[in-house]
């Protein structure tokens, strides 16, 4: 799987966007970008994937640069309940047994602070 | 709707002890993974079973095995704990062409002293 770089941390202004960046260089065709972030000692909480497209969903949106080689993850009013890590993992599902699977690597991820 | 439930929460082992973290999901998926985390680390995949009845080595293996009890339950099992398993254990699950989208549960804190 394809490894990625992510900025130990960052911070954000509540109610303003949080750009979150992703270099994926080595990124095959058959990998997707997926966002987590883990909040506090929680359990990883799954956020948006993407193949090739921009994707939205309720929570964030994901910017794919053209190439694939670089994403974007972006939280459009951050929250204080937003500061958390954020991963960035690039990987492609398996298949086996009649379903797919996706093993995928954490890396460190970004500390993103929100403050008021 | 629990989704993935994880026991015990909290464990203390002394060094040479046995424990089984168990973990039953509620969303009848196919697939069931195990994970650790070190402090300040990300997640590292010890062993994961894609669906019922098989199981395979992830990243980090050594010293766990795992057992696909029914498609709900996997569980972890350490037969000799030794300090550098101290760590917390994440379960997660994932179905089908989301096979990327895991579900995790809380984690279980382990120390082994």
């Amino acid at each position: 799987d394809a490894k990625t770089t992510q900025p130990p941390s960052m911070d954000c202004a509540e109610g303003r966007a949080a750009n979150l960046p992703c270099n994926h260089s080595t990124i095959s065709g058959n990998e997707y970008v997926y966002w987590y972030r883990q909040i506090h000692s929680q359990g990883p909480q799954y956020i948006i994937h993407g193949l090739k497209n921009n994707e939205t969903n309720e929570m964030a949106s994901l910017i794919i640069t053209e190439d694939r080689k670089s994403s974007t993850l972006i939280l459009p009013h951050a929250t204080l309940r937003d500061t958390a890590v954020y991963y960035c993992i690039v990987g492609r599902l398996f298949n086996a047994g009649g379903t797919s699977y996706g093993k995928l690597t954490f890396g460190q991820g970004t500390i993103l602070t929100v403050h008021p | 709707n629990a989704g993935v439930t994880q026991t015990p929460k909290f464990q203390v082992l002394k060094t040479g002890q046995s424990m089984t973290l168990q973990c039953a999901q509620d969303m009848n998926h196919n697939s069931m993974y195990w994970y650790r985390q070190d402090p300040g680390m990300g997640l590292r995949l010890i062993y994961y079973s894609a669906s019922e009845g098989t199981t395979d080595k992830g990243e980090v293996p050594n010293g766990y095995n795992v057992s696909r009890l029914n498609k709900r339950e996997f569980s972890l099992r350490l037969e000799s704990a030794a300090p550098s398993q101290t760590s917390v254990y994440f379960c997660a699950s994932s179905e089908g062409l989301a096979g990327g989208e895991l579900f995790f549960g809380e984690g279980s804190r382990l120390t082994v002293l």
